[in-house]
């Protein structure tokens, strides 16, 4: 099967710093997608993003689907970010298979 | 909008009892999947439900059985309950394959 690896698996960052967030997967996927998992355990999507690039307000995405990569991008980072971020893949099957996760700490 | 609702939101058995986990998706949305995160992991995926029918079954055993009622909602049962059944019970839903799939808040089963 498809492995999803994410990298780094932890982080930890001061406030108002940037990061770069990558995940790789093995395989060529229909679908990938980036969640946030708050400290309550709900996951937020973030992005809906098989190729290409999105940003939405700090946050940005981007997808190389040819070389198998994807990379999150926080800009001016706040202690609401800490929490682990988490890329998942699917090849239209709606069964999503994440990555390993990092966790991102930003302290004040 | 409703997002994905789960209920409940806790709840605390004893080995060998048996659960049932409840998931309604978001209006319009007939596919619905279950995941089991536990501490530590990514979400492993355990079932997924399409017009009522099973689309898609993870590695879990036959003591995890699931269904999709007429209205879209869903309900993910476990038997015989084990320790390492302990997990967060995930609930997502989506138009279909190849859109985007939202999460509910979980549901949060402690095995005593």
């Amino acid at each position: 099967g498809i492995q999803v690896e994410q990298s780094p698996p932890d982080l930890i960052l001061q406030e108002g710093a940037n990061s770069t967030l990558r995940c790789n997967f093995s395989d060529s996927v229909n679908n990938l997608q980036w969640f946030h998992q708050n400290p309550w355990g709900q996951l937020i999507n973030l992005f809906y993003i098989p190729s290409g690039t999105k940003q939405n307000g700090r946050l940005s995405a981007t997808t190389v689907a040819t070389e198998r990569y994807s990379l999150l991008y926080i800009s001016s980072s706040q202690t609401t970010d800490s929490g682990v971020y988490f890329c998942a893949v699917d090849n239209n099957t709606d069964k999503l298979i994440f990555g390993t996760g990092t966790r991102l700490q930003v302290f004040p | 909008d409703a997002g994905v609702t789960q209920s409940p939101t806790h709840l605390i058995k004893t080995r060998g009892q048996h659960v049932t986990l409840r998931c309604s998706p978001i209006s319009g949305h007939k596919s619905v999947s279950w995941y089991q995160q536990v501490l530590g992991q990514g979400p492993q995926f355990i079932f997924q439900y399409y017009e009522k029918e099973e689309r898609g079954r993870g590695n879990f055993p036959d003591r995890f059985s699931a269904r999709q009622f007429p209205n879209y909602s869903s309900e993910l049962n476990v038997n015989a309950l084990l320790l390492g059944d302990s997990a967060l019970y995930l609930c997502a839903s989506s138009l279909g394959s190849g859109n985007t799939i939202y999460f509910g808040e979980g549901s949060w089963l402690t095995v005593v």
